[in-house]
């Protein structure tokens, strides 16, 4: 089956600075989803994003989903990011619901 | 606003009792799905529903079940929990399968086997 691997597992960031979170994928998608779960549990939408670039706010995404992968931007970041980020996509054109990576571990401090 | 609500958010049960989770959602979805993520992990996938179509994942075990009475409503049954069950339990929507659609998340219920 289709193989999603995040990077870096683990990133630390002092409140201000940028950074890029990456999701590669071992096959064609047509889909796929970024969340952030917060310190809470809950899976938060960021972006549904199969190709191209979408902006909201200091979060942003692109996906070349001909070259199998897919970039999370955080601008300016603030102590509320921190959680995991996820990505995931679904395991093929016919399968059921969403393969997830094994996210990405995101804390910010003031 | 429309949204997935998961009931309770945290359910402590004793080992071997069954226990009930509940998930309800408003945006009129066809696809309810349920999730198992323990700690460090990402989400896995138990079993969904398209409609009253239930679908099981081939490794999920026999102790767990489910239940959609109809198009808001998706119980997942624990018949025995035990200790390796403690977990959180996430509930999803989407319009259609193969992620096709996007899906969205209940705020999930945290489960302790005691």
């Amino acid at each position: 089956g289709i193989q999603v691997e995040q990077s870096p597992p683990d990133l630390i960031l002092q409140e201000g600075a940028n950074s890029t979170l990456r999701c590669n994928f071992s096959d064609s998608v047509n889909n796929l989803q970024w969340f952030h779960q917060n310190p809470w549990g809950q899976l938060i939408n960021l972006f549904y994003i199969p190709s191209g670039t979408k902006q909201n706010g200091r979060l942003s995404a692109t996906t070349v989903a001909t070259e199998r992968y897919s970039l999370l931007y955080i601008s300016s970041s603030q102590t509320t990011d921190s959680g995991v980020y996820f990505c995931a996509v679904p395991p093929n054109q016919a399968g059921t619901a969403l393969i997830f990576g094994k996210g990405t571990t995101l804390s910010v401090s003031s | 606003d429309a949204m997935v609500i998961q009931n309770p958010r945290y359910q402590v049960t004793q080992f071997g009792k069954p226990v009930t989770l509940s998930c309800s959602q408003t945006l009129n979805h066809n696809v309810m799905y349920w999730y198992q993520q323990k700690s460090s992990q990402a989400p896995k996938l138990l079993f969904h529903y398209y409609d009253k179509d239930f679908n099981n994942e081939a490794d999920t075990p026999d102790n767990f079940q489910s239940r959609r009475p109809n198009t808001s409503f998706c119980f997942l049954d624990i018949r025995s929990p035990g200790l390796g069950d403690a977990a959180m339990y996430l509930c999803a929507t989407s319009r259609g399968t193969g992620g096709q659609t996007e899906a969205f998340f209940g705020q999930g219920t945290r489960l302790t086997v005691v």
